[in-house]
């Protein structure tokens, strides 16, 4: 399989704990892109990477929210200090270059209890 | 925030009916993209079609695009049950590919 893939697909966790989610693009795409989707909305942008540099973040991105993408290969979301309100779907895509088409993994479900 | 809308919200139709479902953005855009998405799952992605070009076809889908009107539709021909799912237009009116996703709508495709 050679599409967009992310881990984990789903994670439940208590308020106030940390977590995690990872991403591996397909290979070769240069540009990498979050996004968060609640129920009944549209998908919404978070951040992007161009290989491994991090050009563009959303408001929607608090200060506890950080996302790394080491050697411009996989990414990494990471949620510290996690709210009720971060239960969404997190969407990773990939596309190989400016102008293209975005590909998108099957998302990670997160529930904060 | 949503840029585009799509209308209507929700479509019901029978199995080999067409569905045609519009979506209207509010800047200027570089290119508009159709997805697909089955409950709960990842977007699939059906169509790109770039500011400069009027309309396209990939096998049963046809996309618009108006830029004066600032308007894309989508028709599915000849539509399935496995047709059934959320379309989302979105658009890049950054340059910088930050798509902007609208609402989607709901396509039931009764057997």
């Amino acid at each position: 399989d050679t599409g967009v893939s992310q881990d984990p697909r789903h994670k439940i966790t208590k308020r106030g704990q940390n977590v995690t989610f990872r991403c591996d693009p397909i290979s070769e795409h240069n540009r990498l892109y979050w996004y968060r989707q609640t129920l009944g909305q549209g998908p919404e942008f978070l951040t992007y990477f161009q290989n491994e540099a991090q050009l563009e973040k959303s408001r929607l991105l608090s200060d506890r929210f950080s996302a790394e993408r080491p050697k411009g290969s996989f990414s990494t979301l990471e949620i510290q200090r996690t709210e009720q309100g971060d239960s969404a779907m997190y969407l990773c895509a990939s596309s190989f270059t400016l102008g293209e088409t975005q590909y998108f993994g099957p998302g990670t479900r997160l529930l904060v209890l | 925030s949503q840029q585009g809308e799509e209308d209507p919200q929700a479509l019901s139709i029978q199995e080999g009916e067409n569905a045609t479902m519009n979506c209207s953005y509010k800047t200027s855009i570089n290119n508009l993209q159709w997805y697909r998405q089955n409950s709960g799952r990842g977007l699939v992605h059906l169509i790109l079609i770039r500011s400069n070009e009027r309309e396209k076809h990939s096998g049963r889908l046809r996309v618009t695009l108006d830029t004066s009107k600032k308007s894309s539709s989508l028709l599915i021909t000849a539509s399935r049950a496995a047709d059934t799912a959320s379309y989302f237009c979105a658009t890049d009116d950054t340059g910088f590919q930050k798509l902007v996703f609208g609402t989607g709508t709901r396509l039931l495709v009764s057997p």
